[in-house]
């Protein structure tokens, strides 16, 4: 069975600051992705990042920075200097090979709030 | 390019009557996804098309769930007799291709549907 988990329901900073949001995930398949997207207020989807699970090296865009690590089954994400426009729900999510293929598999999101 | 768009935005309805929710796809997008968000807990998957075909839907709660993608283009999800437990926010997703699992999902806005 595949499971994201997403501890952090709420987390407020203030600009300026980083924060990271934290992502575990469970699968039994050796090939999978994972996703991280953001929620605006507007209330689409808006996909930031995909990652396979034969690549770990971390990534950066920006602001925005990835760690994988599968010793940990964890994907978290890093805003640096955060700024008001980063205020989102942002969801981590899972796809896997094998009879699930193509659906993905979410985490409950984590709503950040940037203050100025 | 047009994004995914989904109709109507808000839905309010009482127990018993029926409801149908329009996603119209991005053009060329043969996968077409419905996911439903029920408050505070975590997106999850409906059914996924294939063009017109249902190539997966075992996330469908019960048989008062109906989908359709006619001619492969836009799907419909209707829901009847809408119960309490309906209420969330519908979403669609599109992409290109869906056979490896790795393709980025291009999501909707979402319908919110609230049955009273």
């Amino acid at each position: 069975a595949q499971k994201v988990t997403q501890a952090q329901t709420e987390i407020s900073v203030v600009e300026k600051e980083d924060v990271t949001l934290d992502c575990v995930y469970e699968t039994r398949d050796t090939t999978y992705y994972l996703f991280w997207y953001k929620q605006p207020p507007s209330g689409e989807l808006v996909f930031l990042i995909r990652r396979n699970s034969f690549d770990e090296q971390n990534e950066i865009s920006g602001r925005y920075s990835w760690n994988f690590q599968k010793s940990t089954s964890s994907f978290n994400f890093t805003i640096t200097a955060s700024q008001v426009v980063d205020s989102a729900v942002y969801f981590c999510a899972l796809s896997a090979r094998g009879s699930t293929l193509g659906r993905l598999y979410f985490g409950r999101g984590t709503q950040l709030t940037v203050w100025p | 390019e047009a994004g995914v768009t989904q109709f109507p935005s808000h839905s309010v309805i009482e127990k018993g009557q029926t409801v149908t929710l329009r996603c119209d796809p991005i053009s060329g997008h043969d996968n077409l996804y419905w996911y439903r968000r029920v408050m505070g807990k975590e997106i999850k998957f409906l059914l996924h098309f294939v063009k017109e075909s249902k190539q997966d839907e075992s996330g469908m709660p019960n048989n008062r769930f109906l989908a359709e993608r006619t001619g492969g283009t836009y799907s419909t999800l209707k829901v009847q007799p809408a119960e309490l437990e309906d209420s969330g926010v519908y979403f669609c997703a599109s992409s290109r291709q869906g056979g490896t699992g790795s393709d980025e999902q291009f999501f909707g806005p979402g319908t919110r549907l609230t049955v009273l």
